[in-house]
């Protein structure tokens, strides 16, 4: 059965902290790996990896993907209170993308 | 930009009520999505669409069908509403091709069954 498991669930940190956000999968037919940002509506896009080892960045975010361990990270550095969110993994798997519970991420002031 | 449009933002139905939730894509997108979010359940797919009148069962197909007469149109249908089926609802569309797999949302439809 497929399975994403992220965690933490929960993270509460201060502004200007770093943190790191994991994402586990274990899918069947994977091509890739999505991660979302969700405040109060629709999630929108971050990254997609494709490639192992090859770090994408955005700002203060980046992330990086291990095909062979089967995991990808997701970092925020500097953080600030406009990045509390819950963020999302999402395995492709032949086009349709299987989500994570998400990490839900408070920065506090 | 791509825009996905879910008809409703807030739904409230009866038990035992047929649902119609609607999305529209205006990017010509080929696949299509519905999604329901629950509470430490994250997003869990309910039907996917690659093609007009074309449709594929998700993880939890139970109790909805769906609908793909255009392109750009994607249905979920629930035909006889319960309250298990309170929820919030995701539309998504992607392109399709190749490893261009990223998908856009729409803004969600929150449904209440009473």
């Amino acid at each position: 059965e497929d399975k994403v498991v992220q965690s933490p669930l929960s993270l509460v940190v201060h502004e200007g902290d770093t943190v790191t956000l994991n994402c586990s999968y274990e899918v069947t037919n994977f091509r890739s790996l999505l991660w979302y940002k969700q405040e109060k509506k629709a999630p929108t896009f971050l990254f997609m990896l494709t490639s192992s080892g090859i770090e994408k960045k955005s700002g203060r975010l980046s992330s990086i993907l291990d095909k062979k361990e089967l995991f990808s990270i997701l970092n925020i550095t500097a953080t600030q209170t406009g990045d509390s969110a819950v963020y999302l993994c999402a395995p492709d798997q032949a086009q349709k993308l299987v989500f994570g519970q998400g990490t839900r991420l408070t920065i506090n002031p | 930009d791509v825009k996905v449009t879910q008809s409703s933002r807030y739904l409230v139905k009866r038990t035992g009520e047929k649902v119609f939730l609607e999305c529209v894509q205006d990017m010509d997108h080929e696949n299509m999505f519905w999604y329901r979010q629950d509470p430490g359940l994250g997003l869990r797919l309910i039907y996917f669409s690659y093609d007009v009148k074309m449709k594929e069962k998700g993880d939890i197909p139970e109790g909805y069908s769906v609908s793909r007469e255009k392109k750009e149109r994607f249905s979920l249908i629930l035909e006889s509403a319960s309250t298990n089926q309170t929820s919030m609802y995701l539309c998504a569309s992607s392109l399709g091709s190749g490893f261009r797999t990223e998908a856009f949302f729409g803004q969600g439809t929150r449904l209440t069954v009473v």
